[in-house]
């Protein structure tokens, strides 16, 4: 199994809504990801797992919150968002914990805020 | 600053012209290099790599990219490009070494083929 797999592929809430991205790896991977990329524009860098743990935050709004249950698992909790933030995010892995040997995407979760 | 330049916001070429996408990094030390393809709604696919040794990486779909360190430059390259090629394509570095989790990507270039 060589993918990073998302659900939902598309997914519209209203801005009190609570809804949650699904991230699934099974490659052995030590590291996830959450990108964010608006239409046109390159993927950011919102939250870096590596060995479970959140190493990286950028500075992201705390009405998105990761989770990392397990290796293979990545969540991404929304609550609260404005239509700003309507985009693709994007799921990434990587070998031992670093991104020495590049990421591995999923196919992306397009989301609409309404 | 760590940045990943590239120079082409949009190319368009007829098929079975040559292709080439400038990219330039400003890294510190060492680095990986990456180009990514994205096509029309869909996700980031990994074209090549490269890490270290020869400086000519090939990679999938008749890529390739040459890394010349003294012009700190990775350019991707292809001789005959095809319709199937239309696609948005990012350079993207990372400092080498364990823990370098920020995979710094450029703005994209945009290649349109015509038929």
């Amino acid at each position: 199994d060589t993918e990073v797999t998302q659900t939902p592929k598309h997914l519209v809430m209203g801005m009190t809504n609570k809804k949650s991205l699904k991230c699934e790896q099974h490659m052995g991977h030590r590291a996830m990801y959450w990108y964010k990329q608006k239409a046109k524009k390159p993927p950011e860098l919102m939250f870096v797992y590596s060995y479970e743990k959140l190493s990286i935050n950028e500075s992201v709004p705390s009405r998105f919150s990761p989770e990392c249950p397990n290796s293979s698992l990545l969540n991404l909790h929304l609550h609260a968002l404005q239509p700003e933030d309507s985009a693709l995010y994007l799921c990434a892995s990587s070998q031992g914990g670093g991104a020495d040997y590049g990421y591995t995407f999923g196919s992306g979760t397009r989301l609409t805020v309404v | 600053a760590q940045s990943v330049s590239q120079h082409n916001h949009h190319v368009i070429l007829s098929e079975a012209a040559s292709l080439e996408l400038g990219c330039n990094y400003s890294y510190g030390g060492t680095v990986n290099l990456f180009w990514y393809v994205q096509y029309p709604g869909q996700h980031l696919q990994l074209l090549l790599k490269y890490f270290s040794g020869d400086p000519l990486v090939k990679g999938i779909k008749g890529f390739e990219a040459e890394f010349i360190k003294s012009k700190f430059s990775f350019n991707l390259r292809k001789p005959s490009v095809q319709w199937s090629d239309t696609a948005e394509y990012f350079c993207a570095a990372t400092r080498s070494g364990a823990g370098s989790y920020q995979l710094t990507f450029g703005k994209g270039t945009k290649l349109s083929v015509i038929p």
